[in-house]
């Protein structure tokens, strides 16, 4: 079964600076897709980024970006300029897609909990 | 123009009673899903579901139903309700085997908080 590791309960970044929250995973499959979603304090689940496996170009969106290391199966998001509107919960997913059974569904990590300070 | 709406946001029941949570997306997708997030936070896969097959997750109690009238709507009953059954219960749907670009990508309902007294 994949497993999906975040190592950081808890981070915390000043304003305008640049924080990086770590993932990394476990599968055996070679083609699976990668989620960073975002839960703020209302609680809704908010898509920030996504990867495919098969590219090698990190994903970027505006001041969010990855890492992604195959091999390595790790995949780090870097948000740029944190604002105090970035401060919620972090989920890193992995999802297998339907070749690997995955209509399955997103497997999440335990989350990271990300403090913006003014 | 809510994508993907839930209701109740917030439920609260007794123990024993039997409760329906309703789920209904706008954005033509083939595939939904119910998670279930606990006290800790941590997310986990209940059921996956499109026009033609239930996937549900072997530690999910046969308490749990998922009921879809129509492939926009996808509501989870439950039956004798416990009290290890608090959480939040979030619906999700996403573009499925229909295909076409982005279409793992899940877009998740608002959450209903459930607390059983």
């Amino acid at each position: 079964a994949q497993t999906v590791t975040q190592s950081q309960p808890e981070m915390s970044v000043q304003e305008a600076e640049t924080v990086t929250l770590s993932c990394t995973y476990d599968t055996s499959e070679s083609d699976y897709y990668l989620f960073w979603y975002k839960q703020p304090p209302s609680r809704q689940m908010i898509l920030v980024i996504r990867q495919e496996a098969y590219k090698q170009q990190n994903a970027t969106e505006n001041r969010f970006s990855v890492n992604f290391q195959k091999a390595a199966k790790s995949f780090s998001l870097k948000i740029s300029d944190s604002q105090l509107g970035d401060a919620a919960m972090y989920f890193c997913a992995l999802y297998l897609g339907y070749s690997g059974g995955g209509a399955d569904g997103l497997t999440f990590g335990k989350g990271t909990h990300l403090i913006i300070q003014p | 123009d809510t994508a993907v709406s839930q209701t109740p946001k917030y439920l609260v029941t007794q123990m024993g009673n039997d409760k329906s949570i309703k789920c209904e997306q706008n954005l033509g997708h083939d595939t939904m899903y119910w998670y279930k997030q606990d006290s800790k936070k941590f997310l986990k896969i209940m059921f996956s579901y499109n026009n033609k097959e239930l996937i549900i997750n072997e530690t999910v109690p046969n308490r749990f139903s998922p009921k879809s009238p129509d492939k926009a709507h996808l509501n989870l009953h439950i039956n004798s309700l416990e009290l290890g059954d608090s959480a939040v219960y979030f619906c999700a749907s996403s573009r499925g085997l229909a295909g076409g670009r982005d279409q793992e990508t899940q877009y998740f309902g608002p959450g209903t908080r459930l607390l059983v007294l």
